[in-house]
């Protein structure tokens, strides 16, 4: 099973600033499926980016995706209000799928 | 539009039994596969199970093998999870989800539903 390690766990930043959150794979995520979705309180998780880098359908353009490997990020070039929440990435091209921990996106 | 509406949650006691459902809407249901996702409280998502889009492939976590089967009807457009033998670590909101793409075994999930929680508890 590939674990999907997040971090920082907690990241503490203000609106306008530019966010930058990790996941690093045990071994090789195979044929680049990494996704990253995005969990508000009470809400149903949102699907951001998949294939590494490709904004899922109504994402703006401030979210990026990018990475290889084991080694993936996914960024936001400015925030806004709307955007701090939790957020996963998921594996899904070794059986079972695994998803990362989390890393909560605060309000400093 | 698409639309994923999970049913069938509540509390039963350990040992017991539930059936989930999630009904949907909105585009062709037996073209895609479909997953259970879950969510214990406070805690982060766990894959629960898959289904291929023709019914024929199915996958389960470790966690929950031998005690759960996903299964659908695509008659109905209806993905279901029926529980078995539950603990209280199967405690979670319990979500469906749909493949982004079409006849595929592989793909992130574009649409999920809202939830139904599941509370294993005497």
């Amino acid at each position: 099973e590939i674990v999907l390690t997040q971090s920082p766990g907690t990241l503490s930043l203000s609106p306008g600033e530019r966010a930058t959150l990790s996941c690093r794979a045990s071994q090789s995520v195979s044929s680049s499926y990494l996704a990253w979705y995005q969990q508000r309180p009470g809400q149903a998780p949102r699907l951001l980016i998949y294939g590494v880098s490709d904004r899922a359908t109504g994402i703006p353009d401030r979210f990026s995706g990018s990475g290889s490997g084991t080694d993936f990020t996914l960024t936001i070039s400015r925030l806004e209000p709307e955007d701090f929440a939790v957020y996963y990435c998921q594996q899904y091209g070794s059986s079972p799928q695994t998803f990362g921990q989390g890393t909560k996106l605060e309000i400093k | 539009q698409v639309q994923l509406v999970e049913s069938g949650g509540g509390v039963v006691q350990p040992g017991g039994s539930l059936r989930l459902s999630c009904t949907t809407s909105g585009f062709t249901f037996s073209s895609y596969g479909m997953h259970w996702v879950r969510q214990a409280p406070g805690k982060g998502l766990e894959w629960v199970a898959f289904i291929r889009y023709d019914g024929d492939n199915k996958y389960y976590a470790d966690s929950v093998k031998g005690r759960f089967t996903i299964s659908r009807d695509n008659s109905k457009n209806t993905l279901y999870l029926q529980m078995s033998s539950l603990s209280a670590e199967d405690t979670a909101v319990y979500y469906c989800a749909k493949l982004l793409l079409l006849w595929s075994g592989s793909a992130a999930c574009d649409y999920w539903g809202q939830g139904t929680l599941v509370t294993v508890s005497s």
